[in-house]
């Protein structure tokens, strides 16, 4: 049973670039969190997609965009990149509803370095 | 919004002596998790605690969730090198579904 599986591993760009990371969740799951973990900081949650469709955003700019694929898989795209967008980008899989005991289990997350 | 802070941000044991981590959320949350990340790696589950006044213990690790169900505490007895990493709690985000706010940490680091 494969856990989260994100690609790639690491990434260097440079700012006002383009990227795309990808996220293949647990077998079972069908939500995908995408969360941002800068340096020396807890994980923060960017969006979450279900069904396809984003369900919840947080405090994020319209830059960071994002698609889920029938498959469950996903994708988190990022636009004219900014130096402060260099993070640990972590995707997060579960079933639907954390508040009935259920929980998110984190791939090894993709290391994004802008210079 | 939610908060949930963490306390102390960083702490330095000699291994073989204990260590606590505290967690406030600013909401009474649903259920609280704990995560551990270790130097380089991703957050790892570690455990959730449901019921009002919960303790669970894993071996060397006594997890507490609060009676209001707004704080827990990780209390780890006689650490060893091995649990060098930074402590994490998360809970629910208000909105609910399967999101979490986490907190920003806790930094431990052991000496032999």
């Amino acid at each position: 049973d494969a856990g989260v599986t994100q690609s790639p591993t690491h990434l260097i760009k440079t700012r006002g670039q383009q990227v795309t990371l990808r996220c293949s969740p647990k077998s079972g799951h069908d939500t995908v969190s995408w969360y941002q973990q800068a340096l020396g900081q807890g994980p923060q949650f960017i969006f979450q997609y279900y069904e396809e469709e984003e369900r919840q955003r947080g405090n994020f700019p319209d830059r960071f965009s994002g698609h889920q694929f029938p498959n469950y898989s996903s994708e988190l795209n990022v636009n004219a990149l900014l130096l402060g967008d260099s993070a640990l980008y972590l995707c997060a899989s579960s079933l639907q509803r954390l508040d009935r005991g259920e929980t998110q289990y984190f791939g090894p997350g993709t290391r994004l370095l802008v210079l | 919004g939610q908060q949930v802070m963490q306390i102390p941000q960083y702490q330095h044991v000699q291994e073989g002596e204990d260590f606590t981590t505290y967690c406030n959320s600013s909401t009474t949350l649903s259920n609280i998790q704990w995560y551990k990340q270790r130097p380089g790696g991703h957050p790892v589950f570690l455990i959730q605690l449901v019921k009002s006044g919960e303790v669970k213990k894993q071996k060397r690790l006594t997890f507490q969730f609060g009676e209001a169900k707004k704080n827990s505490s990780l209390h780890i007895t006689a650490t060893q090198t091995t649990d060098v990493g930074t402590y994490f709690c998360a809970g629910p985000t208000d909105s609910g579904y399967s999101t979490l706010t986490f907190g920003k940490g806790t930094m431990l680091l052991v000496s032999p």
